[in-house]
C-alpha cells in the first residue's frame, strides 16, 4: 500500500540554523500538506501545496518557512533560522484531491528539536 | 470558538467493551467532511473513518463507526470490541468549505486506554 515517507525521522539542530524537512507524497496525489504538533499539543496546520504553489497557509507559517517541490518526487519544508519554539512533530501528508473524501494521508513525521 | 471540541482528554475502558469517543464541532458551511485519526505512542497518524456533512448514514470501517448527529454537530467514534493496540491518541479533525486540498483542524485529543 503507498504510503508517504518523511526523513530524518529525527533532527537536532542549534537555534538559528535552518533546516530542511523532506517528504515523498504518495505518488499520484495532487495536494500536499504540511502539519506541526508541539509536544502533548493538538495538531496544527501549517500550510498546503498544489500546481506547484501554495493553496492556503497559516498566521504560524511566516517568512521564516518556505515550501518547495524541487522534482517530481520530493515536497521540502525549510524552516530558515530556527528557534526554540520550532520544536514540534512535523508532519508530511497528501491527499488526492480528485475522490469523494479527499483523505489527508500523514507521514510517520520528523521530531525537530531545536537547542 | 474551537472548531472541534472533544471534552474527554483520557478514557480506561476493559478490553473487548466498545467505547464512544465523543467530538463537537463547529462550522456555519453546509458541506465539511469529518475525520478520525489515531496517534500511538510511535507518533504517526493513522486515518481511521470518514463521515462527509450530506452523507446519510454513520460511517463504519471494521471495528470503528461513526456516530454522527448533524443537528447536534457530534461526530462521536466508537469502537467495538476493543483491543489492546487501541491503546492510543484518538483526534477528531474538520475539512470546511468541501473542497479538495483544504486544510485539516484538529481537535486536542483523547488518550483512550485499554485495560486487559
Amino acid at each position: 500500500e503507498p504510503e508517504v515517507t518523511q526523513t530524518p525521522s529525527h533532527q537536532v539542530t542549534q537555534m538559528g540554523q535552518e533546516v530542511i524537512l523532506r517528504c515523498v507524497p504518495i505518488s499520484n496525489h495532487l495536494y500536499f500538506y504540511w502539519y506541526r504538533q508541539i509536544l502533548g499539543q493538538k495538531v496544527e496546520f501549517l500550510v498546503s501545496f498544489y500546481n506547484n504553489e501554495i493553496s492556503e497557509k497559516s498566521e504560524i507559517f511566516d517568512d521564516q518557512f518556505s515550501v518547495e517541490r524541487p522534482d517530481g518526487s520530493n515536497f521540502t519544508l525549510k524552516i530558515r533560522s530556527t528557534k526554540l519554539e520550532d520544536s514540534a512533530m512535523y508532519f508530511c501528508a497528501s491527499s488526492d484531491g480528485g475522490s469523494r473524501t479527499d483523505t489527508q494521508y500523514f507521514g510517520p513525521g520528523t521530531r525537530l528539536t531545536v537547542l | 470558538a474551537q472548531k472541534i471540541t472533544q471534552t474527554q482528554p483520557g478514557m480506561f475502558v476493559q478490553e473487548k467493551e466498545a467505547v464512544t469517543l465523543d467530538c463537537t464541532y463547529d462550522t456555519s458551511d453546509q458541506s465539511y467532511g469529518l475525520f478520525w485519526y489515531k496517534q500511538p505512542s510511535s507518533g504517526e497518524m493513522i486515518f481511521l473513518i470518514y463521515q462527509g456533512s450530506y452523507d446519510e448514514q454513520n460511517a463504519t470501517e471494521g471495528r470503528y463507526s461513526l456516530n454522527f448527529q448533524k443537528a447536534r454537530k457530534s461526530a462521536n467514534l466508537v469502537i467495538s470490541a476493543s483491543q489492546l493496540g487501541d491503546s492510543a491518541m484518538y483526534f477528531c479533525s474538520m475539512r470546511e468549505r468541501g473542497n479538495a486540498g483544504n486544510m485539516l483542524t484538529f481537535g486536542g485529543g483523547t488518550r483512550l486506554m485499554v485495560k486487559p
